[in-house]
């Protein structure tokens, strides 16, 4: 299995600018997060889906950030108009919806430079 | 979920034990420990998780105290590799929810 993959891998974009980072979770996992990391505030939770529906979006920081799940393979999330402060690696992380523990698997990360 | 505390940072000699100790005094009855690292650059990787018992996989052993208070992470023979923010996580085990993360303990493996 490839493990979880995230495109792309680095973004440089100016502010103002849209931003889209992709996410392919493993297959078989049903439970999809977004989690966004920086040296201030440390890895935090943006959003989680389950079978595609979103649970839980109350990390999202405010309205300029978007995610969507359109199938159990694929999940997009969107900073429009993107700010400098956005500036972070976001991670996906997958895993199954299964009861006991779940590990989640994460992905490499995509590294977000806003000029 | 219970709150933890862990130091900010340790270090380790190469080739020897590393103990990372967790204090989670708030823990309820039904929530696990876990324990993920993260090595620079990476993304978080799971490591272990117990209840009660203590545990060990070909990573690592759990060693939680018989009042579920506090708990040891241990890498029997740390390796240069080994360095990375470990993070303690005490959490209900139902799924397709998140993990909460803390600061964790940077572990520096000195050779």
């Amino acid at each position: 299995d490839a493990g979880v993959i995230q495109s792309p891998r680095h973004e440089v974009t100016e502010m103002g600018q849209e931003v889209t980072l992709r996410c392919k979770p493993i297959s078989g996992h049903n439970s999809l997060f977004w989690y966004r990391q920086t040296m201030m505030r440390g890895l935090e939770l943006l959003i989680y889906f389950n079978n595609n529906v979103p649970i839980d979006d109350s990390g999202m920081p405010e309205d300029r950030f978007s995610a969507k799940m359109p199938n159990a393979s694929f999940s997009t999330l969107k900073i429009q108009p993107s700010e400098p402060r956005d500036s972070a690696v976001y991670f996906c992380a997958s895993s199954t919806l299964s009861s006991g523990y779940n590990e989640q698997f994460f992905g490499p990360g995509t590294r977000l430079t806003v000029l | 979920d219970a709150k933890t505390t862990q130091p900010t940072s340790m270090d380790c000699a190469e080739g020897r034990a590393a103990n990372l100790p967790c204090n989670h005094s708030t823990i309820s009855g039904n929530e696990y420990v876990y324990w993920y690292r993260q090595i620079h650059s990476q993304g978080p990787q799971y490591i272990i998780h117990g209840l009660k018992n203590n545990e060990t996989n070909e990573m690592a052993s759990l060693i939680i105290t018989e009042d579920r208070k506090s708990s040891t992470l241990i890498l029997p023979h740390a390796t240069l590799r080994d360095t990375a923010v470990y993070y303690c996580i005490v959490r209900v085990s139902n799924y397709g929810q998140n993990f909460v993360f803390g600061p964790g303990t940077r572990l520096s493996v000195l050779p």
